[in-house]
């Protein structure tokens, strides 16, 4: 069964400061690797993904993931935060045969200035 | 481009009653899938429809149910409503139902209150 693990439910740093956001996987194949972001009262919005090729994946509003097979990873990273990033944060995953994406119960990214 | 629309964004049932919920999807995309997001739950895939067949279906009872029609527009279906139904629903649609790479694009979801 895949399954995806955010291990942190909150994640505080101040403006400026790289931050990261974790995420490990559990899936059985090559997965499909996707970070989602949510605003208060609002549906999620599509940062990145990861499909094949390059274990750094750059996606929107400077965000970035590294995919690590060995660490069944795939944390979301930003060299300096702002406090607009403050928001909650998904990672999902997709096996390669199924259309059935699984999210992770998010993290909480609070930035203070 | 309009975006993933969803109706009503707001309602409020009592226990017992039944809600329909409705999305249009992105123009183009043929698949649509509805998530429950709740606090304690997080978000819950409920079922997928491409070309107006469900494809997957996640681990609800049978009260939640859904439907596509021809124009890739979606309902949910959510019968003999339970306080624990209250949540967020999400749709979100995607081009493909076999483009597994493809992401998914949210609407601003349904908020419903059981009570």
């Amino acid at each position: 069964a895949q399954s995806v693990a955010q291990p942190e439910d909150q994640v505080n740093v101040a403006e400026g400061n790289p931050l990261t956001v974790k995420c490990t996987y559990s899936v059985s194949g090559n997965p499909y690797l996707f970070w989602y972001v949510q605003y208060p009262n609002r549906g999620l919005q599509f940062l990145l993904k990861y499909i094949t090729g390059d274990n750094l994946v750059k996606g929107s509003y400077g965000f970035e993931a590294e995919f690590n097979k060995s660490q069944t990873s795939f944390h979301l990273k930003k060299p300096s935060a702002l406090v607009s990033d403050s928001a909650l944060y998904f990672c999902a995953v997709r096996p390669n045969n199924n259309n059935d994406m699984r999210f992770g119960a998010g993290t909480r990214l609070t930035v203070k200035p | 481009k309009a975006g993933v629309t969803q109706t009503p964004r707001y309602l409020i049932k009592t226990r017992g009653q039944q809600v329909t919920l409705s999305c249009s999807p992105i123009s183009g995309h043929r698949s649509v899938s509805w998530y429950q997001q709740t606090p304690g739950q997080g978000l819950q895939f409920l079922f997928e429809y491409f070309s107006e067949t469900q494809r997957n279906k996640g681990n609800f009872p049978g009260r939640f149910s859904g439907r596509q029609f021809s124009n890739s527009r979606s309902e949910m279906n959510v019968s003999t409503l339970e306080l624990g139904d209250s949540a967020l629903y999400l749709c979100a649609s995607s081009r493909w139902t076999s483009g597994m790479t493809g992401e998914l694009f949210f609407g601003e979801g349904s908020r419903l209150t059981v009570l």
